[in-house]
């Protein structure tokens, strides 16, 4: 069963960047699909961040797109955000998915990770 | 303000059913397909419906979807105090060059 899981800091200051790992178990990510980010402030609606293709080629929310890197490792079959200058407007709940470009829809999710931009 | 527009709030009583509109335009909902998720508090989306009306493999027949020009609805019937939860719609958006996701809609059963 395909499992997806975020790691990093809950707590990011100001101005920094916030960097969060997503692990994939149960699926060798080097076999093809896409694999993206979502977010969502406290209380809020869902955001869509941005995705990466297995082989390294990524796609970007235009409001974000000055600021988001997502990267892919297949050697640790995991993929990563960072974000960079951030502010208190980026606090939010990320959530790691693997998403279906053609056809528009994240199947699998991660549990979720709070992260709070705060001095 | 979301480029999907959802109504913020919906409630019907167990055992009844109960639609859920997610309105867009061309550029998205118009040309492109639609997925629906639903999320318990302190939880993660989990996707329901893909491609319009696919359902999920597992998701009961309770739960349907359809899209009619730039709409979709979410449809629940025989409703169940389980069904509580947020509803998301999400789709492309051709002109703004990203995924969207509709503003949210809480279903209550009362």
């Amino acid at each position: 069963q395909l499992q997806l899981q975020e790691s990093g800091p809950g707590l990011v200051k100001p101005s920094e960047t916030l960097s969060l790992t997503c692990g994939v178990s149960g699926y060798s990510i080097s076999r093809g699909y896409t694999w993206g980010w979502i977010r969502q402030p406290p209380g809020k609606g869902l955001e869509w961040i941005g995705y990466i293709y297995h082989s390294g080629s990524t796609y970007y929310n235009p409001s974000l797109k000055s600021r988001v890197t997502i990267l892919v490792d297949t050697s640790k079959n995991q993929f990563s955000l960072n974000l960079s200058s951030v502010t208190a407007a980026d606090t939010a709940v990320y959530y790691c998915a693997r998403y279906s470009s053609g056809s528009y829809f994240f199947d699998y999710w991660g549990q979720g990770t709070l992260v709070t931009v705060s001095s | 303000q979301s480029v999907l527009t959802q109504p913020p709030s919906v409630s019907a009583a167990p055992g009844q059913k109960v639609t859920i509109s997610c309105s867009g335009s061309s550029s998205n909902i118009g040309n492109n397909y639609v997925s629906w998720y639903q999320q318990f508090p302190g939880t993660a989306p989990k996707l329901l419906i893909y491609e319009n009306n696919k359902r999920l493999s597992g998701i009961p027949d309770r739960f349907s979807g359809s899209k009619s020009g730039t709409s979709a609805t979410l449809g629940i019937t025989g409703l169940q105090t389980g069904d509580e939860a947020d509803y998301y719609c999400g789709t492309w958006d051709n002109s703004l060059n990203t995924g969207v996701f509709g503003g949210g809609t809480k279903l209550t059963v009362l």
